[in-house]
């Protein structure tokens, strides 16, 4: 069974520029979740989905991030405009519905921003 | 707020030696608890878990962790350490529908 993917690994960008991370869930997982992970630091969640509506996304700093998981599948995590503090591991996790914390995670996208 | 606590930023054993990595945690209600390993260059992975129950939880890889009321600990455990046990392990506790890590602990296993 295929695990949570994720691209790109790397990505390293100049300061003001726009980036955006994509996320392929494990199939039939229904809550899709990510997660910010400075180093350093446990993994700190950005905004969690069930199936394509945003139920948490109270961590999310708006103003520059955003998200989306339009056919309740594949996600997209952007951020416009990048600032030097966005570097970080940006992890992409999912479950069934109900999992109860038992996250499957994906390898992460590690953002530098320059 | 729910919270846990890692107390050793790197523990450091020997192959063969049991090891403990500790977690303390500060949750109202009964906890719901977790401990995670991120080898390098890969995702996290969960190990165990603890919701309700036995005290003494056994998960992946040979681990177990001790869920203790009087004390609000959850400390990983391994009988014996493998050089392979090497990676970055972190506790987590669940509230509501969120998972909330602590800041991560070092296992370091030498041969």
């Amino acid at each position: 069974e295929a695990g949570v993917v994720q691209s790109p690994r790397y990505k390293i960008i100049e300061k003001k520029q726009p980036v955006a991370f994509w996320c392929n869930p494990i199939s039939g997982h229904n809550t899709l979740y990510w997660y910010l992970q400075n180093l350093g630091q446990g993994p700190e969640l950005l905004i969690r989905y069930e199936n394509e509506e945003a139920v948490d996304d109270s961590q999310l700093p708006k103003d520059r991030f955003s998200a989306e998981r339009l056919k309740g599948v594949d996600s997209t995590l952007k951020i416009q405009p990048a600032e030097l503090g966005d570097s970080a591991v940006y992890l992409c996790a999912s479950s069934l519905r109900g999992a109860n914390g038992e996250l499957f995670f994906g390898e992460g996208s590690r953002l530098t921003v320059l | 707020a729910q919270s846990v606590a890692q107390p050793e930023d790197q523990v450091n054993v020997a192959e063969g030696n049991p090891l403990t990595v500790k977690c303390t945690y500060s949750v109202s209600g009964n906890p719901y608890l977790f401990w995670y390993v991120q080898y390098p260059n890969r995702g996290l992975q969960f190990l165990l878990k603890y919701i309700t129950g036995d005290n003494l939880v056994k998960g992946s890889y040979g681990f177990e962790a001790e869920f203790n009321k009087s004390q609000t600990s959850f400390h990983l455990k391994k009988p014996s350490a493998l050089v392979s046990d090497s990676a970055l392990y972190f506790c987590a506790v669940l509230y509501g529908n969120k998972l909330v890590f602590g800041a991560g602990t070092i296992l370091r296993v030498k041969s």
